[in-house]
């Protein structure tokens, strides 16, 4: 799987957009890029996740740029809850045995000051 | 509906003994996954079971471990004669199937004395 590159952490403040980026210039045609976040003491919660196109589901935005080289995770009114390591996952398409496991990073520790 | 869930949440045992830690998937999960979280470190991957086909355990560290899957649902994972560097949270994740996003519990955080 491609490797991600992202911030070790980024502050913002409650009520305004939160802004996380990722970079994954070695991203394969056939790789999905997933996003999920590990608050304190908890399991990793699955996100979103996106191919080639922008997505949106009731947890955040995902926008991945034209040459698929990086991505934005946007959560658009961030509440203190929101504080959590957020990981961005490259994974492979192809539904081969080694293609099934998740590879997490260093991830983003994203703070949501009052 | 009910999330993934891991038990127990905590487990303390000695040097050299041998601990049986259960995971019961979200229901209609045919996919299942053990990772581990070492302190302040990322997740490892650690086996993987889809449906009847044979399991992936191309990530176990040791033949220490092992891991079953009985009826297609509830899972355990075994580690025995456990050792000091075996102290970590070992997290249980299931998926729709294989390539559908995973679905995490809250994990068995392991203490070895």
């Amino acid at each position: 799987d491609a490797k991600t590159t992202q911030p070790p952490s980024m502050d913002c403040a409650e009520g305004r957009a939160a802004n996380l980026p990722c970079n994954h210039s070695t991203i394969s045609g056939n790789e999905y890029v997933y996003w999920y976040r590990q608050i304190h003491s908890q399991g990793p919660q699955y996100i979103i996740h996106g191919l080639k196109n922008n997505e949106t589901n009731e947890m955040a935005s995902l926008i991945i740029t034209e040459d698929r080289k990086s991505s934005t995770l946007i959560l658009p009114h961030a509440t203190l809850r929101d504080t959590a390591v957020y990981y961005c996952i490259v994974r492979v398409a192809v539904w081969e045995t080694s293609g099934s496991r998740l590879t997490f990073g260093e991830g983003t520790q994203l703070t949501v000051n009052p | 509906g009910a999330g993934v869930s891991q038990s127990p949440s905590n487990k303390v045992t000695e040097k050299g003994k041998d601990v049986e830690l259960r995971c019961d998937p979200i229901s209609g999960h045919t996919a299942l996954y053990w990772y581990r979280q070492s302190l302040g470190q990322g997740l490892e991957f650690l086996i993987y079971f889809q449906g009847n086909s044979a399991p992936d355990k191309s990530g176990l560290p040791s033949d220490r471990f092992s891991a079953e899957r009985t009826g297609g649902s509830v899972s355990t994972l075994t580690i025995q004669r456990t050792q000091q560097e075996d102290s970590a949270v070992y997290l249980c994740a299931s998926s729709l199937s294989t390539g559908k996003p995973q679905h995490f519990g809250d994990g068995t955080r392991l203490s070895i004395l």
